[in-house]
């Protein structure tokens, strides 16, 4: 198990671009997270799937931002008409859930967004 | 909205002596998990330790320990015998029962002396 990966490490586009991130989870894991770490601030959660199905959706997430996990394996986070606002690290995480508490989060290593 | 706060940004510590991180958090659950996350520089988040609201008994892990308070909503992080590779951001952090999403404080940067 090679843990949860994450593609690009980092990415710097211009203004205004469209930008994709890929999560690949361990593969056992049905849950995906997305969160959104700004620099000195903690990640911020922004969706989660659970298998293919997109469960919630924070606010954060406005609609110039998807997220896909079309077979309930890897995800997709794209940003259209990004802003210099959406400089940031974005973190994945997988995990089990089996319908109990114990739900432990595995993290990716981020993809970092520059937007110049 | 529900808050976990980190009053100490930075906090320093000789190695092999023992430094604590606090913690405190808003909710109105009676169920939830608390969990201390570590993140080394340029390397991936990783769970250090956690604490199930419902249990009365500190959790403990190796050389890491909790002081869970419930009446009070705090939840500290007690470091002992501290190594070099604990240098992190130290991250306090709640979450659901059922652990949907996680909700960070903003971090503690802890340095280790040699």
């Amino acid at each position: 198990d090679t843990g949860v990966s994450q593609n690009p490490r980092h990415k710097i586009t211009k203004r205004g671009q469209n930008v994709t991130f890929r999560c690949d989870p361990i593969s056992e894991h049905n849950r995906l997270y997305w969160y959104r770490q700004t620099l000195g601030q903690g990640p911020e959660f922004l969706t989660y799937f659970q298998n293919e199905a997109q469960l919630e959706k924070s606010r954060l997430l406005s609609d110039r931002f998807s997220a896909e996990r079309p077979k309930g394996s890897f995800s997709t986070l794209e940003i259209q008409r990004t802003e210099q606002g959406d400089s940031a690290m974005y973190l994945c995480a997988s995990s089990h859930w089996a319908g109990g508490p114990r739900n432990e989060q595995y993290f990716g290593p981020g993809t970092r967004l520059t937007v110049t | 909205a529900q808050t976990v706060t980190q009053s100490q940004p930075e906090m320093s510590v000789q190695e092999a002596e023992t430094v604590t991180l606090s913690c405190t958090y808003d909710t109105s659950e009676s169920d939830y998990y608390l969990f201390w996350y570590k993140q080394p520089p340029s390397r991936q988040m990783i769970l250090v330790i956690r604490q199930e609201a419902y249990k009365q008994q500190n959790a403990t892990e190796n050389r890491f320990s909790v002081n869970f308070q419930k009446a009070a909503k705090s939840f500290s992080l007690k470091i002992s015998d501290s190594q070099l590779g604990d240098a992190a951001m130290y991250f306090c952090v709640k979450a659901n029962f059922g652990n949907e999403k996680l909700t960070f404080g903003t971090g503690t940067r802890l340095t280790i002396i040699p």
